[in-house]
């Protein structure tokens, strides 16, 4: 089956540093990748939509400075949390959807960002 | 109002029991799809439905399309199912948008 992998699984960092999330699709090419934003106890809340060489599109309320999206391979994307702050400690899940079958996506195992 | 709805929110069941979990929806898909997320956090697809019904060793996914509804049944549970189970569903063509229910955290008790 389709696996996709996430690094770092988790990440301490002091408040004010960058970190950067990676996102890979490790057996099929992903011309579209998200990155979703989950809260304790909560559901997963899209932030963008990543396609394969081009801008990556944001959701409303989601600050593009802030996190900053690269998708420049078909295998991988990467998440960059700039000046990190305690308030942007969360999970974060990518997910990737294969070209040729665009109704399915497969969720990485997600990243813990713990921001001090 | 969500576009997606789950029921129950939480269920605690004692092992051996038979589960089911319920999704209903408001908008149109290309698929409805069932996710399991362990504690720890990983996302794994169960399945993905755009009709009928699948079974996958004691999971069984059921959708009535005209209904806007899918049922998540686990036979003879386990403790190792264990988890929050999340029903989504995939919007229609173009945008193949994903809407996800708030999710059922179920606990089987031993």
């Amino acid at each position: 089956g389709a696996v996709v992998s996430q690094h770092p699984s988790w990440v301490i960092c002091k408040s004010g540093t960058s970190v950067k999330i990676e996102c890979r699709s490790l057996d099929f090419q992903a011309t579209t990748m998200f990155w979703y934003r989950q809260f304790p106890k909560q559901s997963l809340m899209l932030m963008a939509t990543s396609n394969e060489g081009s801008k990556a599109t944001y959701e409303q309320g989601v600050e593009k400075d802030k996190f900053l999206i690269n998708h420049a391979s078909l295998t991988l994307s990467t998440l960059t949390v700039t000046s990190a702050h305690p308030e942007d400690s969360s999970f974060y899940i990518c997910s990737a959807r294969p070209g040729t079958r665009v109704v399915e996506q497969f969720f990485g195992p997600g990243t813990r960002l713990t921001v001090l | 109002k969500n576009e997606v709805e789950q029921s129950p929110q939480n269920l605690t069941a004692q092992e051996g029991e038979f589960i089911t979990i319920n999704c209903s929806y408001s908008v149109g898909i290309s698929a409805l799809h069932w996710l399991q997320q362990h504690p720890g956090g990983g996302i794994v697809s169960l399945f993905m439905l755009s009709s009928g019904k699948k079974k996958h060793g004691r999971l069984i996914a059921t959708i009535n399309i005209q209904e806007k509804h899918s049922s998540l049944h686990i036979t003879a549970s386990h403790p190792r199912d264990s988890a929050v189970y999340i029903c989504a569903v995939s919007g229609e063509y173009p945008g193949n948008q994903f809407y996800f229910g708030t999710g059922t955290s179920l606990t089987v008790i031993p």
